[in-house]
């Protein structure tokens, strides 16, 4: 069974331009989301999307948007990039189920922003 | 405020040691607690624990979960350099799916 994938592998932006990170669940998980691992520091909840939707959002700006298309894969796009922007983005995938928490994890896109 | 802290933050042992990885949370609407280990990039998971002084096993992988004391550990006994890694501990909440995680504890397992 294929896991989560994530594209790009890395990306290297300037600070001002923007960046979108691509995601595809584990076949038959509808909930997707998103993490920053920025150097040093424990990951960081960005966004919950489940069928389609935003169910929840962590504390970042809304420069950090994304969306989840009908095959239940998701964009996440970073507008504005900023020089501390510059982390691991990891996407994870779940059931869904607000009674099953177990998140399986993509290998992450490097973003990098000079 | 939501917070999962873990210790130590680094530890070095040699092959053949047992380790002790601690999870302490202070988190309103707990569920779940979660052990993942990150090698390169990808965290993977090791264990999911929602009921306090059942042990789940894995091998040489250990953990248990004191929901009183609010705290869970884990115990990798007979360590080897390939369990050198970074082991992020992580609550899940009641009516969301967000996880919180810790900042790790990264061990360096040498020969």
């Amino acid at each position: 069974e294929a896991g989560v994938t994530q594209s790009p592998t890395h990306l290297i932006k300037t600070r001002g331009q923007q960046a979108t990170l691509r995601c595809s669940p584990i076949s038959g998980h509808t909930s997707v989301y998103w993490y920053q691992q920025a150097l040093g520091l424990g990951l960081q909840f960005l966004l919950w999307y489940d069928e389609g939707e935003e169910r929840n959002r962590g504390n970042f700006p809304p420069r950090f948007s994304g969306r989840q298309f009908p095959n239940y894969s998701s964009e996440l796009n970073v507008n504005a990039l900023e020089l501390e922007d510059s982390a691991l983005y990891l996407c994870a995938s779940s059931f869904g189920s607000l009674d099953y928490n177990e998140q399986f994890f993509g290998p992450g896109t490097r973003l990098t922003v000079l | 405020e939501d917070k999962v802290v873990q210790s130590p933050l680094s530890l070095v042992v040699h092959e053949g040691d047992t380790v002790t990885l601690n999870c302490s949370y202070e988190v309103t609407n707990f569920r779940s607690l979660l052990w993942y280990k990150q090698e390169k990039k990808a965290p993977t998971f090791l264990f999911m624990l929602t009921s306090s002084g059942i042990e789940k096993k894995s091998g040489r992988l250990s953990s248990i979960l004191d929901k009183k004391e609010l705290f869970s550990i884990l115990n990798i006994t007979a360590t080897q350099t390939g369990d050198s890694a970074v082991y992020l501990c992580a609550v899940g909440k009641y009516n969301t799916d967000k996880l919180i995680f810790g900042t790790g504890t990264r061990l360096q397992v040498f020969p």
